[in-house]
């Protein structure tokens, strides 16, 4: 079946640090890719995704490139913010009645 | 447009009690997804309705199920509660063009409680 692995955290950094969630999966097919973001208390929302290889996704300056070669969509931006402090989870969808299925999450705290 | 409602916020029930919680989904989405969060834990998929019919199930045993309405809406019943059910409850729902592509809309969650 589908699986999606992600680093585990906490991922502490200092505000303007470059930031990496590493995310690498394994599906049939052609899978979509997305990056959701969850802030304290709240639901999560859908950051950014990329539905086939070589494609970029990009929003709020995080982005991620989606590399079938490597089953691997690696989050990055290069200048985090208090703000970004969240859970971020990879997820896939290969589509069909086929659930989403998502990583574990990776809690990134931001200290000024 | 308004985004995914859930319904309660905050539920606080006894081991053997049954939960019920609802989800309304973005106008026009028919897929509605429910998801379990449990502290610390990432997210467990429970059940995903599309039309009307169920699609998948996880690995939850039958004490937890739903149904989804005519109009989309959805509802996860939680029979005879145990005190690890106690998690926060997340919906979502989609829309159906090019269905694999198709991002999932989060509501904020029902929090529920066992005691």
């Amino acid at each position: 079946g589908n699986s999606v692995t992600q680093m585990e955290g906490p991922v502490t950094l200092s505000e303007e640090a470059f930031l990496t969630i590493n995310c690498t999966y394994t599906a049939t097919g052609y899978p979509s890719l997305f990056w959701y973001v969850q802030y304290p208390g709240e639901g999560l929302q859908l950051l950014l995704k990329a539905t086939k290889a070589d494609d970029k996704g990009s929003n709020k300056g995080f982005e991620a490139t989606y590399r079938k070669e490597t089953t691997s969509f690696h989050l990055e931006k290069g200048s985090v913010q208090v703000s970004d402090s969240a859970v971020y989870f990879c997820a896939l969808n290969s589509g069909g009645y086929q659930k989403v299925t998502f990583g574990i999450g990776t809690k990134l705290q931001v200290i000024p | 447009e308004a985004g995914v409602t859930q319904s309660p916020t905050h539920l606080i029930k006894t081991r053997g009690q049954q939960a019920t919680l609802r989800c309304s989904p973005i106008s026009g989405h028919t897929s509605v997804y429910w998801y379990q969060q449990a502290l610390g834990l990432g997210l467990q998929f429970l059940l995903w309705y599309d039309e009307g019919e169920e699609r998948n199930r996880g690995n939850f045993p039958p004490r937890f199920s739903g149904r989804q309405f005519p109009n989309y809406s959805s509802e996860l019943n939680v029979n005879a509660l145990e005190l690890e059910d106690s998690a926060l409850y997340l919906c979502a729902s989609s829309g159906a063009e090019g269905r694999g592509n198709s991002p999932l809309h989060f509501g904020n969650g029902t929090r529920l409680t066992v005691t």
